[in-house]
């Protein structure tokens, strides 16, 4: 079946830093989403990017559908960004990449 | 706003009890989903809904089972709970095809 990678699996940066995380699928896919899920749990709808780019204030994301991958990007990072993000691809059915866990340090 | 909402954010419970756990949505949405999530093997879906009375294995149902019997309402059910089910479990809906909107998560210990 079709694979989802997330990189890194842990990044810890410095308040104000900026990040990359990406998601590799090892096939075409439908559509693609990033949720963040906060360290109580929730998780919490961030981009629904099938291709291209979208930004929402400190958060953009890219979908390159033909190469197979997505990226999320934070910039001015933030304390509350702490947690894990996630990256979910729907092709017969959504398939979650393991995460990337987030640490802000203040 | 999309709204689901599932009925406990922390439960306990006993080996061999039979648990419920309760998802409802406002959305009018067809498919409904359960996922399990922990440490280091990320969201795994359980099982899914995308109509009424309709229901599909994903790919870790055993010692599951899912009832929907209304449209808004999906409910996992662990008929004698185990403590390799001790997790964390999520609920979501979607109309189909379409985006994902999560409940808050239930955090299930089985003791």
């Amino acid at each position: 079946g079709i694979q989802v990678e997330q990189s890194p699996p842990d990044l810890i940066l410095q308040e104000g830093a900026n990040s990359t995380l990406r998601c590799n699928f090892s096939d075409s896919v439908n559509n693609l989403q990033w949720f963040h899920q906060n360290p109580w749990g929730q998780l919490i709808n961030l981009f629904y990017i099938p291709s291209g780019t979208k930004q929402n204030g400190r958060l953009s994301a890219t979908t390159v559908a033909t190469e197979r991958y997505s990226l999320l990007y934070i910039s001015s990072s933030q304390t509350t960004d702490s947690g894990v993000y996630f990256c979910a691809v729907n092709y017969d059915k959504i398939i979650f990449g393991k995460g990337t866990r987030l640490h802000i340090l203040p | 706003d999309v709204k689901v909402t599932q009925s406990s954010r922390y439960l306990v419970k006993r080996t061999g009890e039979k648990v419920f756990l309760e998802c409802v949505q406002d959305m009018d949405h067809e498919n409904m989903f359960w996922y399990r999530q922990d440490p280091g093997l990320g969201l795994r879906l359980i099982y899914f809904s995308y109509d009424v009375k309709m229901k599909e294995k994903g790919d870790i149902p055993e010692g599951y089972s899912v009832s929907r019997e209304k449209k808004e309402r999906f409910s996992l059910i662990l008929e004698s709970a185990s403590t390799n089910q001790t997790s964390m479990y999520l609920c979501a809906s979607s109309p189909p095809g379409a985006i994902q909107y999560f409940g808050a998560g239930t955090r299930l210990s089985v003791l």
